[in-house]
């Protein structure tokens, strides 16, 4: 198995607070990626990172920020949460961007009361 | 805009059956079409298909493209209660960076 921890693993918070989910991994792999799973939606692409220093936005961007100051970390901020930001998040890794094979982690549940 | 949509949404089979999930796609620049598995957790990668009429196959999973109709298959024999999980269809785009659009999975229960 591919080596990504998220954490944390479950986190209920208010809205207005912010929150940062991490991703790490043992890859060593250039593309890393944070997506939210919803019902009725299935899973969308937040920000992704093509190396260090270097992320794009997705198409659920808005309300998000990311960094990656090192290969191994992807970080995934909400500045202000908002119960509309309560999902499942899924960070993802690959070796390439054209082969579309990702690597997921077990996911962050995040709660916004 | 894009979109990959999943039938049926759910899905109740006994071990044993042989079971078809499908998947149709409206992807711009499509490139790929891939299959995830989803148990409890993480969704784990199970085919990538580029090549319309070629079938992949691994075990008792098999899959195949269809790019006349923008639709695959996937089909699984003899299914066993491990096989319960949500299958994820996911079309790769070939635009700038490339990109996948998700449907949002059929949920397959294989009952004993």
């Amino acid at each position: 198995d591919a080596g990504i921890t998220q954490s944390p693993r479950h986190k209920v918070t208010e809205t207005g607070t912010p929150v940062t989910l991490r991703c790490h991994q043992t890859e060593n792999h250039r593309y890393m990626y944070w997506y939210r799973q919803d019902p009725g939606h299935g899973l969308r692409l937040i920000h992704y990172s093509y190396g260090v220093k270097d992320t794009d936005k997705g198409e659920v961007s808005d309300g998000y920020s990311v960094s990656r100051s090192k290969t191994e970390d992807f970080l995934l901020t909400l500045e202000s949460a908002t119960s509309s930001q309560t999902s499942v998040y899924f960070c993802a890794i690959s070796e390439s961007e054209r082969t579309g094979e990702l690597f997921f982690g077990e996911g962050s549940r995040l709660t916004v009361l | 805009e894009d979109k990959v949509v999943q039938s049926p949404l759910s899905l109740v089979v006994h071990e044993g059956d042989t079971v078809t999930l499908n998947c149709s796609y409206e992807v711009t620049n499509f490139r790929s079409l891939l299959w995830y598995k989803q148990e409890k957790k993480a969704p784990t990668f199970l085919f990538m298909l580029t090549s319309s009429g070629i079938e992949k196959k691994s075990g008792r999973l098999s899959s195949i493209l269809d790019k006349k109709e923008l639709s695959s298959i996937l089909n699984i024999t003899a299914t066993q209660t491990g096989d319960s999980a949500i299958y994820l269809c996911a079309g790769l785009m070939n635009t700038g960076f490339q990109k996948l659009v998700f449907g949002t999975g059929t949920r397959l229960l294989v009952s004993p």
